[in-house]
């Protein structure tokens, strides 16, 4: 099946720095999306991309459609604590939510 | 809005006991939900589709006679894990698509321990 290639694995910052991650694939997709699930709860989305190129932010956080359509990045500047959490890439192929791939997520530690 | 529930949070049950878990949709109608089940330090795998008033879509490898899903109203999905074992123990997750077909609201999760 589609495999999405999501990078690094894990991350430790400092209060205040920027973090930036990123997801790949072989494959071509129509959407990327972004989400992020706190310890013991489900994904919350934090950004949507719907066309190569684009770029979106949402308050600290920003992701972009890669050109080719087979990658995005997040990138999330000035964190502060309540950001650590796992942070999944997901995309779809057709119009159906239920039929996401999900990243393997990358876990995110900001030390005060 | 788009609020989706899940309950119980957690359980722990015994091996060969059944479990039900429930996904409400809170202020919205969900003719569609779809369940995952996610292991520790792992990514969220779809299990299935659950559609109102028609059998389930179960993805590859999925045991259909094993998670039993019923989707019997707009607003409620049941997956009730049947002849649990010590390997069903994981966090199930069940979400509605969004105001946009790509979207998803996802549920808070529930755990579930098998001894």
């Amino acid at each position: 099946g589609q495999q999405l290639n999501q990078s690094p694995q894990s991350m430790f910052i400092q209060e205040g720095e920027d973090v930036s991650m990123n997801c790949t694939s072989s494959s071509i997709f129509n959407t990327w999306l972004w989400y992020k699930q706190d310890p013991g709860e489900g994904p919350v989305l934090l950004i949507a991309l719907y066309k190569a190129g684009e770029l979106t932010s949402n308050g600290r956080l920003t992701a972009q459609f890669g050109i080719t359509r087979k990658d995005s990045f997040l990138n999330i500047s000035a964190s502060i604590p309540s950001d650590v959490g796992i942070y999944f890439c997901a995309t779809t192929k057709g119009a159906n939510a239920g039929k996401s791939t999900f990243g393997d997520g990358t876990t995110l530690t900001v030390k005060p | 809005g788009a609020v989706v529930s899940q309950h119980p949070s957690w359980v722990i049950c015994k091996s060969g006991t059944s479990v039900k878990i429930e996904c409400r949709s809170l202020d919205f109608q969900a003719t569609t939900m779809f369940w995952y089940r996610q292991f520790p330090k792992q990514s969220l795998m779809l299990m299935a589709t659950s559609n109102e008033g028609s059998k389930a879509t179960y993805e590859q490898g999925v045991e259909k006679d094993k998670f039993l899903i019923n989707h019997a109203s707009l607003t409620l999905s049941t997956l009730t894990v049947t002849s649990a074992h010590p390997e069903d123990s994981s966090f199930y997750i069940c979400s509605a698509p969004g105001t946009t077909s790509y979207e998803q609201y996802f549920g808070p999760g529930t755990r579930l321990t098998v001894t």
